[in-house]
């Protein structure tokens, strides 16, 4: 099947931990993007990548940390900057960000301080 | 900067109901815009594309519409069932800066 496979499922850190969220697809797209969700608020862009080894900081860059070695991999680190980590993380891609596609989601990873 | 607000925030309707649901933005240079449908703890599941050049587009039950000049996309759902409880989430796509801004989304819940 083709998609985008985001693991784990739900992600548990202490407080000084960096943690990485994985994100895999294998629909060959070029785009592929890193988005935080909080309740009552929108999906606020953290970062995203146009090509491999290319990347760019979104809105809420702070604090994260990606890499893009692959086209099918697009991990995102949250490090003990980040002040404010649990959220509900999601992963998305497209074609490419220039053309006028689709843009498929994971299911996403919930992270949650303790 | 882009905003995109979306109206109501929630919704409950008894079943069989057409309904339609509002998004509006500020930035009306945008190369498309997307409605998404979230279950609860879920991810997004994209619903229909409107390119910019379109004014609407169908998927079954489902029909959004687009009015760049005014700001504006509907979402248009005939003969609503249980099934379509979620929450519903737009995005549009601009080209400066070149990214997705999601709506807050509205809740909808079809009750038998």
């Amino acid at each position: 099947d083709g998609g985008i496979t985001q693991s784990p499922k739900y992600l548990f850190r202490k407080e000084g931990q960096n943690v990485t969220l994985s994100c895999e697809q294998n629909l060959n797209h070029d785009a592929m993007y890193w988005y935080r969700q909080d309740p009552g608020q929108g999906l606020r862009l953290i970062y995203y990548s146009q090509i491999v080894n290319d990347f760019q900081k979104g809105d809420i860059a702070e604090g994260y940390s990606v890499s893009r070695e692959k086209k099918e991999s697009f991990p995102l680190t949250v490090t003990s900057a980040q002040k404010n980590p649990t959220a509900f993380y999601l992963c998305a891609s497209s074609i490419a960000r220039e053309r006028n596609t689709e843009a498929f989601f994971g299911q996403g990873t919930r992270l949650t301080v303790v | 900067k882009q905003e995109v607000t979306q109206i109501p925030a929630a919704l409950s309707v008894p079943e069989g109901e057409n309904l339609v649901l509002n998004c509006s933005f500020t930035d009306s240079a945008i190369y498309n815009l997307q409605w998404f449908r979230q279950d609860p703890g879920k991810g997004l599941t994209s619903l229909l594309l409107i390119q910019s050049s379109q004014r609407e587009q169908t998927s079954g039950r489902l029909n959004a519409s687009l009015d760049k000049s005014s700001g504006r996309s509907t979402l248009y759902i005939a003969a609503s069932q249980p099934g379509d409880s979620a929450t519903y989430l737009c995005a549009a796509f601009t080209g400066g800066g070149n990214k997705l801004t999601f709506g807050t989304g509205t809740q909808l819940k079809v009750e038998l």
